[in-house]
Parts: structure tokens; sequence; C-alpha cells
């Protein structure tokens, strides 16, 4: 059980255009889906908590009207990342927690993105 | 705000015991979690320590003392496969994990 899946898995895109990123949970309900990135060597920072039906909570530093969330189901959100630059390339990983009122996040697979 | 620390690195033997540290200060706590992340993968989920003690799950233990702000992992008859990056996290209010900078840890033949 608890499983999370992202799709893609990576994507490659020229600087300028649009990522569109989803994160599914497969067999719970998740209330609450997170979205963090993680550069080479690094730890996973936050950028954002989404709660199904309401407007994502961003980390102090994340542009909200640069990477979009809508958490639209209790099973499925999605990250765009609206005109990608270089900079933007990194590991992009969601997770999800469920609607019991734990606190375990289970993670999905990861994203890939890499901004030509 | 949070603060975690952990070691940068570590190496281990085969077959040996290995303990990772993560100290940490924070204004409010509700648990702390232990991850395990395979290069270019997503973190899995090892442990959850709530409460003061050890929690033991087949090779892996947890502790935790949260007056002191501290708490290890333990890793019994170690696997090469365990070679990856442990993740000490920290949850305060609202289910939000702050994750501390992992420690590499090698194991070797």
């Amino acid at each position: 059980g608890a499983v999370v899946s992202q799709h893609p898995s990576w994507v490659i895109c020229k600087s300028g255009t649009s990522v569109k990123i989803e994160c599914r949970s497969l067999d719970f309900q998740a209330t609450t889906m997170f979205w963090y990135r993680q550069f080479p060597k690094q730890s996973l920072m936050l950028m954002a908590t989404s709660n199904e039906g309401s407007k994502a909570t961003y980390e102090q530093g994340v542009e909200k009207d640069k990477f979009l969330i809508n958490h639209a189901s209790l099973t499925l959100s999605t990250l765009t990342v609206t005109s990608a630059h270089p900079e933007d390339s990194s590991f992009y990983i969601c997770s999800a927690s469920g609607t019991g009122g734990e606190d375990t996040q289970y993670f999905g697979p990861g994203t890939r993105l890499t901004v030509l | 705000g949070q603060n975690i620390d952990q070691p940068t690195e570590m190496t281990a033997t085969e077959g040996a015991i290995v303990q990772i540290n993560c100290t940490y200060q924070t204004s409010g706590f509700n648990g702390l979690f232990w991850y395990q992340q395979h290069a270019g993968e997503a973190p899995t989920f090892l442990s959850y320590n709530v409460l003061d003690g050890l929690e033991e799950k087949g090779r892996f233990s947890s502790f935790l003392s949260r007056s002191k702000g501290y708490s290890y992992l333990l890793l019994k008859e170690l696997q090469m496969k365990d070679s990856a990056s442990y993740l000490c996290a920290l949850t305060g209010g609202g289910n939000k994990l702050t994750f501390g900078t992992g420690t590499q840890l090698k194991v070797e033949l």
C-alpha cells in the first residue's frame, strides 16, 4: 500500500516553455500533497504544501506564479513549471499523506527536469 | 524554525553495525522520520519516532530522545545495497517535513 506515482519520470525542455508534472496516490486518498525540489548532492527542499480543493501554501522564496500547483482531487496534484529556465533544472519529488491523520509522507519516484 | 545536523559521510564494512546520528533544534516537534534515498531516486520511508525510545524494525532501529534533541538510526548486518543517503526529517505542525542534509553511507567489503 501507500504507492505514489509521478509522471513523467524525466523531461527535457527548451528554455521558456512550461512543463507539467503529475503526482498521483494510487491506493489511498491523499488529503495533503507536498512538492519538493532537490539539487545534486543536496537535501530535499519543500516548495509548497497542497491540500485538496484549496490553494497551495508556498515556502518562502518559492514563486507561486512560476510554480503552479493544482490539487483537484484526493488522488492527483500537478506542478507546472512555467517559463522554465536552466536554473530550474532539478529533481522534483512529490509526496502524499493520507486521510487518517498520520504524519507519514510517501514519496513519488521523482521527475528529473532538464531545461536547455 | 528548525535546524537539523547529520554527519555528511560515513563508511562501514559489510556485515557490521553502523549508527547514524541526528541532532536537532526546533520550536515545534511532532515526530522524527528517517528515510533512505538511493542516488537518483525518491526517499523511501524507514521509521517514525514520536515518543522517546527505540523502535526496531528488522535490521533497522531508530532511537529518539526529545529532551536531548537527538535521534539515531542503527543499521545491523550491513549489506552493500544499504549504501545510500539517510535523511533525518522533522515534522512540526501541518505535516510539513524539514529534512536534514542527509548522511551518505558507503558500505565496503
